[in-house]
């Protein structure tokens, strides 16, 4: 149980455009939905917290109309990273909490803007 | 000071051997402790969870908190190859009503067979 998924697992954009990365827990549903950004061998950064039906809440310096999130359900939260650039390149992860604390991640997007 | 502090490592151990993973934290109210297994270019998973001081095992693995001192432990008895991973401990931020997290650094561990 406690499965979260991620898509797409990588890819490769050309600065400028925008990148849409989907975050589903497949098994339950999600009361809070969180989004990371990961750099090589460092800890995992949050960037936003979302809910389903709300506004996202987004972490001190990270730019919201950068980094749009919706959470459309229980089960799927997205992340658009807008007008990319190569800065942008990162590891991108979700993870989602039922009702305890324990959050469950998802496997991970490796975003490369070229 | 870091809220959280965990050695980064890279910690590496012969196959076989008990290994023990560390964190301290600076605020008592921290509360609900975790720890995450991650290995290279994969999403964390979670491995323990526990709320209040004491151990909690889980097959090879137990984790122990000392609330009194702030200190929690991942001890991993009979280490595997399969364990080389970085091992992230995560404890609730008591103010936040949305259960965001804070983590350590991360130790990388590797078990040499």
């Amino acid at each position: 149980g406690a499965v979260v998924s991620q898509h797409p697992s990588r890819v490769i954009c050309k600065s400028g455009t925008s990148v849409k990365i989907e975050c589903r827990s497949l098994d339950f549903q999600a009361t809070t939905m969180f989004w990371y950004r990961q750099f090589p061998k460092q800890s995992l950064m949050l960037m936003a917290t979302s809910n389903e039906g709300s506004k996202a809440t987004y972490e001190q310096g990270v730019e919201k109309d950068k980094f749009l999130i919706n959470h459309a359900s229980l089960t799927l939260s997205t992340l658009t990273v807008t007008s990319a650039h190569p800065e942008d390149s990162s590891f991108y992860i979700c993870s989602a909490r039922m009702t305890g604390y324990e959050q469950y991640f998802g496997p991970g997007t490796r975003l490369t803007v070229t | 000071q870091k809220e959280v502090e965990q050695d980064p490592g890279p910690l590496s151990v012969p196959e076989g051997a008990i290994v023990s993973l560390n964190c301290t934290y600076s605020n008592s109210a921290f509360q609900y402790f975790m720890w995450y297994r991650q290995y290279s270019r994969k999403g964390p998973e979670l491995l323990m969870y526990t709320y209040s001081s004491g151990n909690k095992e889980d097959g090879r693995f137990t984790a122990q908190v000392d609330k009194s001192s702030k200190y929690i432990s991942l001890f991993i008895r009979d280490s595997q190859p399969s364990d080389s991973a970085t091992y992230l401990c995560a404890m609730r931020i008591p103010s936040s009503n949305t259960g965001k997290l804070i983590f350590g650094q991360g130790t990388t561990l590797q078990v040499k067979p």
